[in-house]
């Protein structure tokens, strides 16, 4: 099962535009991650939220997270070309080490 | 570092027969999991080791499937007999206890069973 579903499932904008994904989970996590993954390649860790934190930056990437709605987002701020790909949370569920993936969203920007 | 490596990359295969993927995790991470990613069911964990112990296996789906980790630097996927059903692209990742956990994927093994 997925703890984890994405919205939207699919977003297209121009490049230098903002993107912002949404993840809903249904347990308490202690952590929450987000991935992404290029056509036909494995998932890149992007970035780590820990439960006690709200925000988080590295670079174009803003998370936050709210524990109380059981949500997170992460934006992408002047969205490139090479920023084309599918996002995905991911939450542990247990076992600090083991996640669940979420649904995914799928990105797409145009030059 | 080469990161996670994995083989083959493609595999066509007959219904029926044998199908083994090989992962050869990051140096030093104590942990190995193995993903099975398809349109319909998305990104599934199917099994987890730590420290080359399987902790959890549920996500496997029959007993066609078994996994082992006979040591630190190297680890074998195993359908037997494998079905069409089985068609996905199989990730493996590591990651380690001491580095912030996060997963570390693998390019996959792309399965195609006819």
């Amino acid at each position: 099962s997925q703890q984890g579903e994405e919205d939207p499932q699919a977003l297209s904008i121009q490049e230098g535009e903002n993107a912002t994904m949404n993840c809903s989970y249904k347990t308490s996590i202690n952590n929450l991650q987000w991935y992404r993954q290029n056509s036909g390649r494995g998932l890149v860790h992007l970035i780590l939220i820990r439960s006690n934190e709200r925000e988080k930056h590295s670079g174009r990437l803003r998370v936050t997270l709210d524990t109380s709605k059981k949500s997170s987002s992460l934006l992408i701020t002047a969205s490139r070309a090479a920023d084309t790909a599918s996002y995905f949370c991911a939450t542990d569920s247990g076992g600090y080490q083991k996640v669940t993936f979420g649904t995914g969203t799928k990105l797409q920007v145009i030059p | 570092d080469a990161g996670v490596i994995q083989s083959p990359r493609h595999e066509v295969t007959e219904m029926g027969q044998e199908v083994t993927l090989r992962c050869k995790p990051i140096s030093g991470h104590d942990y190995l999991f193995w993903y099975r990613q398809t349109m319909m069911r998305g990104l599934e964990l199917l099994i987890y080791f730590n420290n080359n112990v399987p902790i959890d296996d549920s996500g496997m789906p029959e007993d066609r499937f078994s996994a082992k980790m006979p040591n630190a630097s190297f680890s074998t996927l195993k359908i037997q007999p494998s079905e069409p059903r089985d068609s996905a692209v199989y990730f493996c990742a590591s990651s380690s206890t001491l580095a912030g956990g996060w997963q570390f994927f693998g390019p996959g093994t792309r399965l195609t069973v006819l």
